[in-house]
């Protein structure tokens, strides 16, 4: 079945820490997404990737890296640099095309908690 | 500033009732707007897709509408039921970019 997966489901963390969040797809997407969900906010974007190879900041990209070597596979590193990384992250996918009239795929989250 | 306001309060209806829920945005000029569907826990999942050239779109019990001179999108689900109760996200997507914006979304129960 086409889909994107995200793992792990739960993640902890300690203080000073680098940690990586998987996003694998195989829906034969050009674009893909990092979201962060937080309790009474909007998803706020952290990286988009809108081709292999290349990415730009969202919204709050400070304290994370992302990279794109394949199509397939857009990793997060949430860096020790990130003050508050506790949160719902949220990986998601599109088709890229000229009129962008499509949906976003979402993965299942990854819970992220420092301890 | 940019931003997409839904109603944070949570929405509760009684079953077989129109429940209706608002993204209103400032300062976007979207190509299309979008509706997903969030349970707790897990990712959003696409409703339904408008596009700025468009006023109403339908699928079964579902109707979007979208007013781009009100900068407004309402969602309705018609004779709602139970296992529609989640929490409702409207996204913007921006023309020229691939970017999608979201709403903080409404949560939905409707009651048996």
């Amino acid at each position: 079945d086409g889909g994107i997966t995200q793992s792990p489901k739960y993640l902890f963390r300690k203080e000073g820490q680098n940690v990586t969040l998987s996003c694998e797809q195989n829906l034969n997407h050009d674009a893909m997404y990092w979201y962060r969900q937080d309790p009474g906010q909007g998803l706020r974007l952290i990286y988009y990737s809108q081709i292999v190879n290349d990415f730009q900041k969202g919204d709050i990209a400070e304290g994370y890296s992302v990279s794109r070597e394949k199509k397939e596979s857009f990793p997060l590193t949430v860096t020790s640099a990130q003050k508050n990384p506790t949160a719902f992250y949220l990986c998601a996918s599109s088709i890229q095309g000229m009129f962008m009239n499509t949906e976003a795929f979402f993965g299942q989250g990854t819970r992220l908690t420092v301890v | 500033s940019q931003k997409i306001e839904q109603n944070s309060e949570a929405l509760n209806i009684q079953e077989g009732k129109t429940a209706t829920l608002t993204c209103n945005y400032t300062n976007y000029s979207p190509a299309y707007l979008q509706w997903y569907r969030q349970d707790p826990g897990r990712g959003p999942v696409f409703l339904l897709l408008i596009r700025e050239n468009e006023k109403e779109k339908r699928k079964e019990r579902l109707k979007v509408t979208f007013d781009t001179t009100l900068k407004q999108s309402l969602f309705h689900i018609t004779a709602s039921q139970p296992a529609d109760s989640a929490t409702y996200l409207c996204a913007l997507a921006l023309s020229g970019t691939y970017k999608y914006i979201f709403g903080t979304g409404t949560r939905l129960k409707v009651l048996a």
